[in-house]
């Protein structure tokens, strides 16, 4: 059974950089033929996409969000990651990690992780 | 700007039928966007129902379809059960990602 689980900091300062952690139990990574990417939900700005990769193959990102962001692989851990760098207040949101059949990889989500951009 | 619209809220009796719909502030909504549909309730992460424009996820009740309307993507929920009650989301394809509507908060009264 598929699970995703995000992890990372829930507090981070202004102009810093996020980091985040998605493990992947239930499928391989390496082995899949599915996308594995990012969205982020904020009361702001509600659900953004952010990003996804495959793991043969290309890394697609949000065309407001690709001069902050990093999406990475760990294979040997069977974890993806994603650094968004410069942050500011309206990058605080519950930030989502997700599989899909397709480019976007929306279709399924962990449960997310809240991050909050405050000094 | 281009942004993807979706009604703000909705109102539908159990039984009943309603349709919500997607769609560009600037053009119409083609196959090419290619619509996604999400169901949200609160505290949960959305739950993937409709992908490229008509396709149902293998969890996907029959009651939720989707499909091209009048150039926007639509998604109607049939037969609707008091459990339907949730905000709707959709996901188009444009200028090289991918955007999400604001919302269509759906309430079963």
């Amino acid at each position: 059974q598929l699970r995703l689980q995000e992890s990372g900091p829930g507090l981070v300062k202004p102009s810093e950089t996020l980091s985040l952690t998605c493990t992947v139990s239930g499928d391989s990574i390496t082995s899949s033929t599915f996308y594995w990417g990012w969205t982020r939900q904020s009361p702001a700005n509600g659900l953004e996409w952010i990003g996804s990769f495959y793991y043969r193959g290309s890394t697609y990102y949000n065309p407001s969000l690709e001069s902050r962001l990093t999406i990475s692989v760990d294979a040997s851990k069977n974890q993806f990651s994603l650094k968004l760098t410069s942050l500011t207040a309206t990058d605080t949101a519950v930030y989502f990690c997700a599989r899909g059949e397709r480019v976007a990889a929306v279709d399924d989500w962990g449960q997310g992780t809240l991050v909050t951009v405050s000094s | 700007q281009t942004v993807v619209t979706q009604e703000p809220s909705l109102t539908v009796s159990p039984g009943g039928t309603v349709t919500l719909t997607c769609g560009f502030n600037t053009g119409i909504v083609t196959h090419s966007h290619y619509p996604n549909w999400f169901q949200q309730k609160p505290g949960q992460p959305p739950r993937a129902l409709i992908y490229s424009s008509s396709n149902r996820h293998s969890s996907t009740p029959v009651r939720f379809s989707g499909a091209l309307l009048g150039g926007k993507a639509a998604l109607t929920l049939s037969d609707v059960q008091p459990e339907d009650e949730a905000e709707y989301y959709c996901l188009l394809y444009y200028g090289g990602g991918y955007v999400f509507g604001a919302g269509t908060k759906v309430t079963v009264l």
